[in-house]
């Protein structure tokens, strides 16, 4: 089981915003600011949209954005492509014995 | 371009061991923290340990403590991690990435992954 919940499937037509959530604790989300998205196509290894709750790597698309309430994080793709196609898995920082966690992946299907 | 390339993977028996390497090119692989990270098939990601650039700071996860042994060799730009005692569930991609957050978790380089399956 893993230290952060992500919904398992989201799904959305071109062109419409989504929004996958990702919850945690105040040991992890909610305590610190290292809260990361990664973005992961069938056969490929992650890849990087988010880091620091809030901040695009450079080559990112701006459709990709990132936030935070309480313990929860989220990342929000808007104007949905097909090639927006993936699995997305969150990662923070975590105040114990085991400092990273990921969450357990939401696979994002366009329609 | 920063490019992390992973080998040492294959089909081991149950309590064998593997030595993964991790060759980094194209920056200052002193400089980054570099971290492990293994994919179960049909899984999700699974952070396992980071040490810092010196080498000096080491974080396992609990699940593998005892078990794995990560290193790194700045002279020849590599990093590896030691895994002993292989179970059926190490069964996995492992991917090495680098942190350029230093220990903040922003893991923007990322190998292609090597397969260990664990299996008699």
């Amino acid at each position: 089981q893993s230290a952060l919940t992500q919904p398992a499937s989201v799904s959305g037509s071109p062109g419409q915003s989504i929004t996958i959530s990702c919850t945690g604790t105040s040991n992890d989300i909610g305590g610190h600011n290292y809260v990361s998205w990664y973005q992961q196509h069938p056969g490929k290894a992650p890849k990087l949209i988010i880091f620091e709750v809030t901040n695009r790597p450079s080559g990112v698309s701006s459709r990709f954005s990132g936030s935070k309430s309480a313990n929860t994080a989220s990342l929000t793709i808007s104007g949905l492509q097909a090639e927006d196609e993936a699995d997305y898995y969150c990662c923070s920082y975590r105040s114990d014995n085991s400092p990273c966690a990921f969450g357990g992946g939401t696979k994002l299907t366009v329609l | 371009q920063a490019q992390l390339v992973e080998s040492g993977g294959g089909l081991v028996k149950p309590g064998g061991s593997l030595r993964l390497s991790c060759a980094a090119s194209g920056f200052i692989f002193s400089d980054y923290y570099m971290t492990w990270i293994r994919q179960a098939p049909g899984k999700g990601l699974e952070w396992l340990s980071y040490i810092s650039g010196s080498g000096r700071i080491i974080y396992y996860t609990d699940s593998i403590k005892g078990r794995f042994t990560i290193s790194r060799d700045n002279a020849k730009n590599s990093l590896y991690l030691q895994i002993n005692s292989l179970r059926a569930e190490d069964t996995a991609v492992y991917y090495c990435a680098r942190d350029s957050g230093s220990g903040s978790f922003r893991f923007d380089y990322w190998g292609q992954g090597t397969l260990v399956t664990v299996s008699s």
